[in-house]
């Protein structure tokens, strides 16, 4: 079965750099997607086809991928980031997986 | 302005049903795949399936856990999406949200969603 995972959780000092990795086979040919969840909120898309930013999403949040694990970099993380994050995949026709979440906690 | 507006959530017993609905405004519902997404309380979240357009079929396909107890269905002359829930357990117990992409150029990047609705199962 498919199956993505991710840290439960990063801490990060304001200004610092935050990495969030998420690990699954099917990334290694299935684009991936993160999301940005805070408490009571619907998730907000961050990064779409892996490395790419949807408008109006700050240019601190980047995408990468290397084999089979994708990751989520914010750059000089802001108390605002504090939140869940979750990256996501498809496969089998386009059914969804998300992976198990991060917490962001900062300093 | 797109608006997805979930309903139909409430206290069902283990076993039993119910079944959401997915209004939606401002945006070509047709051309749309819907999914399902839930979160259980202090948990991740969780796709439960999808419903592609009509023109690609109007297939339905679901997450494991759900398989053969949800169905997803649409209508198109409504702009509504649907979600029957049977045969309900505990862990059902989750706020369900729906979801979809409206820039094709996201591809599977879900940047719209409702603001969900609760189901709680519990006897």
């Amino acid at each position: 079965s498919y199956e993505l995972t991710q840290p439960p959780s990063v801490s990060v000092s304001p200004g610092q750099t935050a990495r969030i990795t998420c690990s699954g086979d099917v990334l290694s040919y299935q684009f991936a997607y993160w999301y940005q969840q805070k408490p009571g909120q619907a998730p907000v898309l961050l990064i779409y086809k892996t490395t790419e930013r949807p408008s109006g999403i700050p240019a601190r949040f980047s995408g990468s991928s290397s084999g089979t694990t994708v990751t989520l970099t914010i750059s000089g993380v802001q108390a605002e980031d504090e939140a869940d994050y979750y990256c996501q995949t498809t496969h089998s026709g386009g059914s969804s997986l998300f992976g198990s979440g991060t917490e962001v906690t900062v300093l | 302005e797109v608006l997805l507006v979930e309903s139909g959530g409430g206290l069902v017993k283990p076993g039993g049903s119910i079944r959401l609905s997915c209004a939606t405004s401002g945006f070509s519902f047709t051309e749309a795949w819907m999914n399902w997404v839930r979160q259980s309380p202090g948990k991740g979240l969780e796709w439960v399936g999808h419903i592609v357009r009509k023109v690609d079929g109007g297939t339905s396909d679901y997450a494991p856990p759900v398989k053969g107890r949800f169905s997803i269905s649409r209508d198109d002359s409504k702009s509504t999406l649907y979600l029957q829930m049977s045969n309900l357990k505990i862990e059902d117990t989750a706020v369900y949200f729906c979801t979809t992409t409206i820039r094709r150029e996201y591809y599977f990047g879900l940047d719209v969603w409702g603001q969900g609705t609760t189901v709680t199962v519990s006897s």
